[in-house]
């Protein structure tokens, strides 16, 4: 079975940072693309960011609002995901999920597994 | 960024009703469209990628359409669990954009 597992998420003030994990199970998660979706409370989905997978380098792309302050990486011996989030503002309070993406149709856009999240509170 | 407007933003309907949501694309994706369904508290559930492909396990009673800048989603006879908020997602471009969600709640 398919499982995605966050973790890492808490209080955080203002310009601090903070490391989410998420760890796979039930699939090889280096044969795959990896995404980081947000949630503010209350409001819509937020891409975050990419990691391709093994065979596309685990090159990896990111959300403008982002790019520069969270950086996405990989650990395959531990068949894990990480999103690493500095100068932390009130804006990035959301609950952040790790998300699955499997070759569907032919392209990598199915976005088929996610995780339960983990809330991510920046504030004072 | 191509931005994606849903619509409406809100339904009241009732069991057994046909219900229709739309996502209007800023600029052509083709198909690269995908819905979700996410209950409260939850992680979103993929029901359709690629605008019209029904992922494994979702009731057929579900369909997506469109092509370029206008899609639906549909669910030919709402059901009690299908009261939730629906989701439009492109795969286009970079940035990956979402729509503002469509929430289905009972009459």
């Amino acid at each position: 079975e398919v499982q995605l597992v966050e973790s890492g998420g808490g209080l955080v003030q203002p310009g601090g940072s903070l490391r989410l994990s998420c760890a796979a199970s039930g699939f090889i998660s280096s044969d795959y693309y990896m995404e980081w979706v947000r949630q503010a409370p209350g409001k819509g989905l937020e891409w975050v960011g990419r990691a391709r997978d093994k065979g596309n380098g685990y090159t990896t792309e990111y959300a403008a609002s982002v790019k520069g302050r969270f950086t996405i990486s990989r650990d395959a011996s531990q068949n894990s995901l990480f999103l690493q989030m500095s100068s932390l503002k009130t804006d990035d309070t959301a609950v952040y999920y790790c998300v699955r993406v499997a070759k569907c149709s032919g392209g990598w856009n199915c976005f088929d597994s996610w995780g339960q999240g983990t809330l991510v509170t920046v504030s004072s | 960024d191509i931005q994606l407007t849903q619509s409406p933003s809100f339904l009241s309907a009732s069991v057994g009703d046909r219900l229709t949501i739309s996502c209007r694309a800023s600029q052509g994706i083709s198909n690269d469209l995908a819905w979700y369904q996410q209950k409260p508290g939850k992680a979103p559930k993929l029901l359709i990628y690629t605008a019209s492909t029904l992922q494994y396990g979702v009731p057929s009673r579900f369909s997506g359409s469109g092509s370029g800048t206008e899609f639906t989603l549909t669910i030919s006879s709402l059901q009690p669990e299908d009261f939730a908020t629906y989701h439009c997602q492109q795969l286009n471009s970079y940035p990956l954009t979402f729509g503002g969600g469509t929430k289905v709640e009972i009459k």
